[in-house]
């Protein structure tokens, strides 16, 4: 299966900054997915990333808040905007690999 | 994509079998259905899928009932290591264009 390295694996951040993450994979891929995992519950979707093209959001997310970057087919970037305590997390990134999807070992989020 | 639903939570003995329920009732056709797991702290694990007939890999089989509406998820010899919660996802295609939209999921704890 692909090999997906996140980056940061963790920070801890002040209320009003930003942080961006990275998400680089081993081979090329045409669709690379963005989670959010908020403390104690499951996986939410936050974008899909097509190489090329704008990311397309899912409701509840926009690209003001969360602008995501996908300049070739193995490397994309998620950026936390202007962060508060709510957006605490764990942030992942996926990858579909022919038979199931791949996913980083995520970024965890404190804000403070 | 077909809603699920499983258990909250479930225990199991270390070496016996877990055997993991999933109801999808309003499953289409063309729609899979999948099983991931997530470990504390780490990135979801995807473990097996099919479509009509049982399957097995290294890792699990899957029972899917005839008329498609339920499966089972089974861990043969369950170890301490499978302590996760286990999500049972339901898509259209193998391909991957499409999100994996993922519910609550089962905790499952093995016990020594």
């Amino acid at each position: 299966s692909a090999v997906i390295s996140q980056k940061p694996s963790r920070d801890i951040c002040q209320r009003g900054t930003s942080l961006t993450i990275q998400c680089q994979v081993d081979s090329q891929v045409t669709m690379m997915f963005w989670y959010r995992q908020q403390p104690g519950q499951s996986l939410t979707l936050i974008a899909t990333a097509n190489q090329g093209s704008e990311a397309t959001y899912e409701s509840g997310f926009v690209i003001d808040k969360f602008p995501i970057s996908r300049p070739n087919l193995t490397f994309s970037t998620l950026t936390v905007s202007n962060m508060s305590p709510e957006d605490s997390s764990i942030y992942l990134c996926s990858v579909w690999r022919g038979y199931g999807y791949t996913f980083g070992s995520g970024t965890r989020l404190t804000v403070v | 994509d077909a809603k699920t639903t499983q258990p909250t939570s479930m225990d199991c003995a270390e070496g016996r079998a877990a055997n993991l329920p999933c109801n999808h009732s309003t499953i289409s056709g063309n729609e899979y259905v999948y099983w991931y797991r997530q470990i504390h702290s780490q990135g979801p694990q995807y473990i097996i899928h099919g479509l009509k007939n049982n399957e097995t890999n290294e890792m699990a089989s899957l029972i899917i009932t005839e008329d498609r509406k339920s499966s089972t998820l089974i861990l043969p010899h369950a170890t301490l290591r499978d302590t996760a919660v286990y999500y049972c996802i339901v898509r259209a295609t193998l391909g991957g264009a499409q999100k994996l939209v993922f519910g609550q999921g089962t905790r499952l704890t093995i016990n020594p």
